[in-house]
C-alpha cells in the first residue's frame, strides 16, 4: 500500500519570504512523487514530479522540491512566495504506475 | 489545445435519487480517471480506464457506482442511489501515453450535494 503524510493543514507566510509545504510518504519499491496544486473553483494542477536522478526538481511557478529517501520526504520549496501563491496544495506519490495516491492537502496563504 | 471537460459543474439531489456525471478528455489521451474528493480530504482513485478498458476499479462502490467509456474518449460516472457521504466534488482526469509519467490534466470538477 502507498501512502502520502502532509503533516500541515495549514502554512502561513509573508509575501517574499520563503516557502516550504511538507510531504513524508511511504510506498514499495522506487517512489514516484509529484506535486499538485489546486486554486479556488479550479481543478489540479501539475506542478513537478520526481522519478529518477538529480534529488532537487524543479518545475513549474518557480516551485522546486527535493527528494530525501533516507527520511522518506518530499519537500515543496520556493525561495520567495508570492500571493498569488496562495492555493490548495496536494503531494502525491505512485509506486511505479500511474496509481496515485494524493495526501490531505495543505492550505498556503502568502500575505502582502 | 482544449483541456478536460466536464459537466455539470453543480448537482444538488435528495438521498435515493440518481446522477450522473460526464466527462471528455484532452484528445488523444488514452487513460483517464475518475477520483473523488470529500471536503478537507485529498483526491481519491474510483476508477482508471486505458482506453476503454477497466484498468483499476478497486475503490469504486460498485454497489451504487458504474462507470463507462464508450469508444475509449468521453466517460460517464453514474451514482445510483445516492447517500449523504457521496457529497463530494467527482473530478475527471487524462494523461497520456507517457507511461508512468504521472502527469495528470484535471477538469474542473463537478460537485455534488446529497440532502
Amino acid at each position: 500500500a502507498q501512502s502520502v503524510a502532509q503533516p500541515e493543514d495549514q502554512v502561513n507566510v509573508a509575501e517574499g519570504n520563503p516557502l516550504t509545504v511538507k510531504c513524508t510518504y511511504s510506498v514499495s519499491g522506487n517512489p514516484y512523487l509529484f506535486w499538485y496544486v489546486q486554486y479556488p473553483n479550479r481543478g489540479l494542477q501539475f506542478l513537478l514530479k520526481y522519478i529518477t536522478g538529480d534529488n532537487l526538481v524543479k518545475g513549474s511557478y518557480g516551485f522546486e522540491a527535493e527528494f530525501n529517501k533516507s527520511q522518506t520526504s518530499f519537500h515543496l520549496k520556493k525561495p520567495s512566495a508570492l500571493v498569488s501563491d496562495s492555493a490548495l496544495y496536494f503531494c502525491a506519490v505512485s509506486p511505479n504506475d500511474y496509481k496515485l495516491s494524493f495526501g490531505a492537502g495543505t492550505t498556503v496563504t502568502v500575505r502582502a | 489545445e482544449a483541456g478536460v471537460a466536464q459537466s455539470p459543474r453543480y448537482k444538488i439531489i435528495e438521498k435515493r435519487q440518481s446522477v450522473a456525471f460526464w466527462c471528455n478528455p484532452i484528445s488523444g489521451h488514452a487513460t483517464l480517471y475518475w477520483y473523488q474528493q470529500i471536503l478537507g480530504q485529498g483526491p481519491k482513485l474510483l476508477i482508471q480506464f486505458q482506453n476503454n478498458g477497466v484498468v483499476d476499479d478497486s475503490q469504486l462502490p460498485k454497489d451504487r457506482f458504474s462507470a463507462e467509456r464508450l469508444k475509449g474518449v468521453d466517460s460517464t460516472l453514474k451514482i445510483q442511489p445516492a447517500k449523504l457521504e457521496d457529497s463530494a466534488v467527482y473530478l475527471c482526469a487524462s494523461s497520456g501515453r507517457d507511461r508512468g509519467s504521472g502527469e495528470l490534466f484535471f477538469g474542473e470538477g463537478s460537485r455534488l450535494t446529497v440532502l
